[in-house]
């Protein structure tokens, strides 16, 4: 079956930009969407089909995809933005994909 | 404002069947460019979809779960359901319900409820 990898951990400096990244055969077909998700919350929707952004997530989250890695970025990362990140997508039957998720630590 | 809330046991025996139930409010669950899912997150863990379904009825289910799953939904309610038999250990988790487009993306999710499997 299709699968996602994320690297499990990435930190980033107040202030920085980080990219969190997710990498998978079905992501050069599917679009990648990501999921904030803070300790005892249920996991938010920041970006959906590769690059679009929600109502309401801040501006500072966008996405991109090449080839079979989708990333997501945030550019001047605040203290509010540590958490764990998911990506999800669709394999070629319908099921939906997660990956193993990114915790991301702002320093 | 589309909002999700499941509700079931808390606690169920090794062996037996694990039920939930995803109430939506605020819109339809009958819309066409949606699919209603349910995702869960063991302790410590990531999150693993479980199974979806279409209002029509068609159904999708995550191929290591499938033998065990059923997803149900009920129009006239507004409601969709999880099963999950011959439960273990290894199924307690959070369960979380949502809707999903075809893409995948998951835009409204339910609080989520976590479901312990002991004796």
């Amino acid at each position: 079956s299709s699968e996602l990898t994320q690297d499990p951990v990435v930190s980033v400096a107040l202030g920085q930009t980080v990219r969190i990244t997710c990498q998978g055969d079905n992501l050069r077909n599917y679009y990648a969407s990501w999921y904030q998700q803070k300790p005892g919350q249920a996991p938010v929707l920041v970006i959906y089909d590769k690059d679009n952004r929600p109502s309401g997530i801040p501006d500072r989250f966008s996405g991109s995809s090449s080839g079979n890695t989708a990333s997501l970025t945030i550019t001047g990362a605040q203290a509010e933005d540590e958490a764990d990140y998911y990506c999800n997508s669709r394999d070629s039957t319908g099921d939906v994909l997660f990956g193993g998720g990114t915790k991301l630590t702002v320093l | 404002q589309l909002q999700l809330q499941e509700s079931g046991p808390g606690l169920v025996k090794p062996s037996e069947t694990l039920s939930l139930t995803c109430s939506v409010s605020g819109g339809s669950i009958s819309s066409s460019n949606y699919c209603w899912g349910w995702i869960r997150q063991p302790p410590g863990a990531g999150l693993e979809w479980i199974g979806s379904i279409y209002y029509s009825g068609t159904t999708y289910y995550n191929p290591s779960l499938k033998s065990r799953v059923t997803v149900s939904v009920d129009t006239y309610k507004n409601q969709f359901s999880l099963m999950l038999s011959s439960v273990t250990a290894a199924d307690t988790a959070v369960y979380y319900c949502a809707r999903h487009a075809l893409s995948g993306a998951l835009d409204y999710w339910g609080q989520g409820t976590l479901v312990t499997v002991s004796s």
